[in-house]
């Protein structure tokens, strides 16, 4: 299996701070890895697929990038409504696996 | 707008079969896979597998033996089977679509908690 490993594990920023959150992977993925949004309570949303495309809906502050078996997540200018976990999910090869999350809190 | 609305029982006994189903309202069901994928404070999220409209499936090899997923195109529904459920079970499930080439989960159900309890 796909070894997918997150960091931080947490972070606490401000609204307007720049927020990057990585996301490596045991083998190489090219570029097959998601990142998914989560709040309490709630199923996680897609935010961006194959390393860098924004999903449809999703507000640019949110881009992605990487390849191989490196990868980040970048809010480029926090807001309150994107406190959360933020999960990466490599979609290479079966079973497709998930990194252990990343929870975004604001200050 | 794609919605999955998925049902089931929440509260099992160690060894019963877990069952749920997810249905599809708006958009295609036939031109896409569906999965399942759940989520424990132990093992985070997980994929189980995934089904296609006509019944082909893959699934995570460290459930294989017990899970099955099938596929009903006529209801726009699809469905998981876990047998022989433990307490290591006990988790949110979640129905998704498997969107298009690059593969990712691009609409998913509300959840549902299974407990398993004697």
């Amino acid at each position: 299996d796909i070894q997918m490993t997150q960091s931080p594990s947490s972070l606490s920023a401000s609204v307007g701070d720049r927020v990057t959150i990585t996301c490596r992977a045991s083998q190489s993925l090219k570029s097959y890895l998601n990142w998914y949004q989560q709040k309490p309570g709630k199923a996680p949303k897609l935010l961006i697929y194959a390393a860098s495309i924004l999903q449809s809906g999703v507000p640019s502050r949110f881009s992605g990038s990487g390849s191989g078996t490196e990868f980040t997540l970048t809010i480029s200018s926090l807001q309150p409504d994107d406190f959360g976990t933020y999960y990466c999910q490599q979609s290479n090869s079966i079973p497709l696996t998930f990194g252990g999350g990343t929870r975004v809190e604001i200050k | 707008q794609v919605q999955l609305q998925q049902w089931g029982a929440g509260l099992l006994k160690p060894s019963e079969t877990l069952s749920l189903t997810c249905a599809v309202y708006g958009g295609s069901f036939g031109h896409y896979s569906w999965t399942w994928i759940r989520q424990s404070p132990a093992k985070g999220l997980e994929w189980l597998g995934e089904v296609t409209p006509s019944g082909s499936t893959k699934y995570n090899p460290s459930l294989k033996s017990r899970v099955t997923l099938s596929a009903d195109t006529s209801k726009k529904q699809f469905s998981l089977k876990l047998s022989s459920v433990t307490a290591a079970d006990t988790a949110v499930y979640y129905c998704a679509r498997v969107g298009s080439s690059p593969q990712k989960f691009d609409y998913w159900g509300q959840g549902t908690l299974v407990t398993v309890s004697s």
